[in-house]
């Protein structure tokens, strides 16, 4: 069983440029989501695919959007970069048939620095 | 709106120490509630969850009650080993929504 992996694992970029971060779901799950964490923080919800869809979304600007391909993997896309946008950035997949209390399973993540 | 309180860290405890991690929640209605563990180099993994009040999760040795009346989840161990040093979340989700809110972690340290 392949685990969810994001690429990539680390990247520098600077203010006003954009991002790309990607997801490969594991195996049999066909809903990703993508969470913020901050320094010292905990994961935000930014927002959750299923079947190519947006399906709710966290309290983030209209400049973080993202993609889910039929294969189930998605990418995170965030436009206009700030400094306050470094952070890891986490995919989680699920299994939708699992119910809302299904678990989440969470890649490494990809830790952007914005200079 | 919902949110998760946990008690700040870091904790730092000697090897076969008892442990009490804090977590306090606010939701409406009738959540789920979780406890995930960050390892040093490796995502966020599911540890133990409670579906319903009064429900016990448990894995590894850890253990939680969902207590509604204390609004509360907070995650024991009877004995930590150095190997159960990690960043531990508290987390809540209410049914149809799939949104999980987080705490802001509590990390623990075990010394030999």
């Amino acid at each position: 069983e392949t685990g969810v992996t994001q690429s990539p694992t680390h990247l520098i970029k600077t203010r006003g440029q954009q991002v790309t971060l990607r997801c490969s779901s594991q195996s049999g799950h066909n809903t990703v989501s993508w969470y913020q964490q901050a320094l010292g923080q905990g994961p935000q919800f930014i927002f959750q695919y299923y079947r190519e869809e947006e399906n709710g979304r966290g309290n983030f600007p209209p400049r973080f959007s993202g993609l889910q391909f039929p294969n189930y993997s998605s990418e995170l896309n965030v436009n206009a970069l700030e400094l306050d946008d470094s952070a890891l950035y986490l995919c989680a997949s699920s299994q939708r048939t699992s119910g809302p209390t299904g678990e989440l399973f969470f890649g490494e993540g990809s830790r952007l620095t914005v200079l | 709106g919902d949110s998760v309180t946990q008690m700040e860290g870091p904790v730092t405890l000697s090897e076969e120490a008892c442990l009490t991690i804090n977590c306090t929640y606010t939701a409406t209605g009738y959540p789920s509630l979780f406890w995930y563990v960050q390892y040093p180099g490796e995502g966020l993994q599911l540890l133990l969850k409670a579906t319903k009040a009064d429900d016990k999760g448990s894995n590894k040795g850890f253990e939680a009650t969902y207590r509604k009346e204390t609004t509360s989840f907070h995650l024991e161990k009877g004995s930590v080993q150095v190997s159960d040093s990690a960043v531990y979340f508290c987390a809540l989700t209410r049914g149809g929504t799939y949104k999980y809110i987080f705490g802001t972690g509590t990390r623990l340290k075990v010394l030999a």
